[in-house]
């Protein structure tokens, strides 16, 4: 497909258990983002790769939270030992370049909830 | 800081006009981007503003003042399908976005 798409749609874990969220960015798309969205809120920022370059991983919530991205696209977003309030739409972004007029797009995200 | 801030809901009127505020306070921000989502999608691009001034699209119009730190979008002639979040956000590589201001248009 020609967009971002993610996988899976919906993930409903247990407290306690690991979880990996996938997202395949837009084939050419150098930058690619993880955001989170809580219900009714606005988008958090966890972690933005650009490139070969390190990863901007100032949005991660905690050391539970770590991302990889391989081979200059697909990324993976991993949560160990998963809380309540890691419950929220995981979306992930992809866009040509990471400066200026970068528009960014986004796949449907994951919906995960932790029981 | 880069705190955004946006009122969280209006309403208005089919047919009418309606004006989104943003304000920031930063530095680091190279622009503005403005995005819409409705419940249950993902968001995506409406405008971005790198100049100060105002920015037509269509319906659509996008203005920024950097050195006020403000920003809005202007909707015209309302569409019931206008009813949606719209999210401000500032660009400096990784976008930092605002709560999000959740419009509803009524006939």
């Amino acid at each position: 497909g020609a967009g971002v798409s993610q996988s899976p749609s919906n993930k409903v874990t247990e407290k306690g258990k690991d979880v990996e969220l996938r997202c395949d960015p837009i084939s050419g798309h150098t930058a690619l983002y993880w955001y989170r969205q809580s219900l009714g809120q606005g988008l958090e920022f966890l972690i933005y790769f650009q490139g070969n370059s390190a990863p901007d991983k100032s949005g991660l919530p905690s050391d539970r939270f770590s991302a990889e991205r391989t081979g200059g696209s697909v990324s993976t977003l991993t949560i160990q030992r998963t809380q309540q309030e890691d419950s929220a739409v995981y979306l992930c972004a992809s866009s040509v370049t990471g400066q200026g007029y970068n528009e960014q797009f986004f796949g449907p995200g994951t919906r995960l909830t932790v029981l | 800081g880069q705190n955004i801030d946006q009122p969280t809901e209006m309403t208005a009127t089919e047919g009418a006009i309606v004006q989104i505020n943003c304000t920031y306070q930063t530095s680091g921000f190279n622009g503005l981007f403005w995005y819409q989502q409705h419940a249950g999608e993902a968001p995506t691009f409406l405008s971005y503003n790198v100049l100060d001034g105002l920015e037509e699209k269509g319906r659509f119009s996008s203005f920024l003042s950097r050195s006020k730190g403000y920003s809005y979008l202007l909707l015209k002639e309302l569409q019931m399908k206008d009813s949606a979040s719209y999210l401000c956000a500032g660009e400096g590589g990784k976008l930092i976005f605002g709560q999000g201001t959740e419009l509803s248009v009524k006939p």
